[in-house]
């Protein structure tokens, strides 16, 4: 099925492990990115990737790790995760053109214990 | 730099009411505009994008949003509250490929 998907859509990880969130998307859009949604703060840029090996730093980086091999995949990753880092983490794509419409995954609920 | 303001975290409106959910934005460049909605442990969905070919803008579900230049805004309007809408809307603006800038967001209630 054509769409962008995302997981695992839940993950309940303990402090200082490293855990990936996946991002794969069938369109081969340019532009990937990770956002996080936090109560009243809305969507927070992460990280956002241009093309395949091509990445670069959003709003709120810090302790995240992106890489983007193949154009349809767009893993993030947290080191040594946090329990500041638990939030929904929301992947995107667009086509890259400006004012296109961005697509979004479900989300995925990740939870720091 | 680029912001958006969204006036009222949380906005709730009788089934039938209008509904009226503000978006303020600061850009020092003409902006792209876009409204965006998420329903219950869904990710964000299109509601309507401001183009340059006119001021008032017609979404889905019969959402639409005027964009007002001299008052830096671009609010979302829906003449008639259903309770389908309840949701959490995002206002975002784009001011270059890769830089979309989300305001916090309203979350909207209908009451029955």
């Amino acid at each position: 099925d054509a769409g962008i998907t995302q997981s695992p859509r839940y993950k309940i990880t303990e402090t200082g492990r490293q855990v990936t969130l996946m991002c794969h998307q069938t369109w081969s859009h340019s532009y990937m990115f990770w956002y996080r949604q936090d109560l009243g703060h809305g969507l927070r840029l992460i990280y956002y990737s241009a093309a395949a090996d091509i990445t670069d730093k959003g709003e709120v980086p810090d302790g995240y790790v992106v890489s983007r091999s193949k154009t349809e995949n767009f893993p993030l990753t947290l080191e040594s995760a946090t329990r500041s880092q638990t939030s929904v983490y929301f992947c995107a794509s667009t086509s890259g053109a400006l004012n296109t419409e961005a697509f979004f995954g479900q989300g995925t609920r990740l939870t720091v214990v | 730099a680029q912001s958006v303001t969204q006036l009222g975290s949380h906005v709730s409106v009788s089934e039938g009411a209008l509904v009226l959910l503000r978006c303020n934005y600061s850009s020092s460049v003409p902006p792209y505009l876009f409204w965006y909605v998420q329903y219950p442990n869904q990710g964000l969905q299109l509601l309507l994008k401001y183009t340059s070919a006119a001021t008032l803008v017609k979404g889905i579900n019969g959402f639409e949003a005027e964009f007002k230049k001299s008052e830096t805004s671009f609010h979302l309007t829906k003449p008639s509250a259903h309770m389908s809408d309840a949701a959490e809307y995002f206002c975002a603006v784009e001011t270059s490929y890769d830089k979309v800038i989300f305001g916090p967001g309203t979350s909207l209630s209908v009451i029955p």
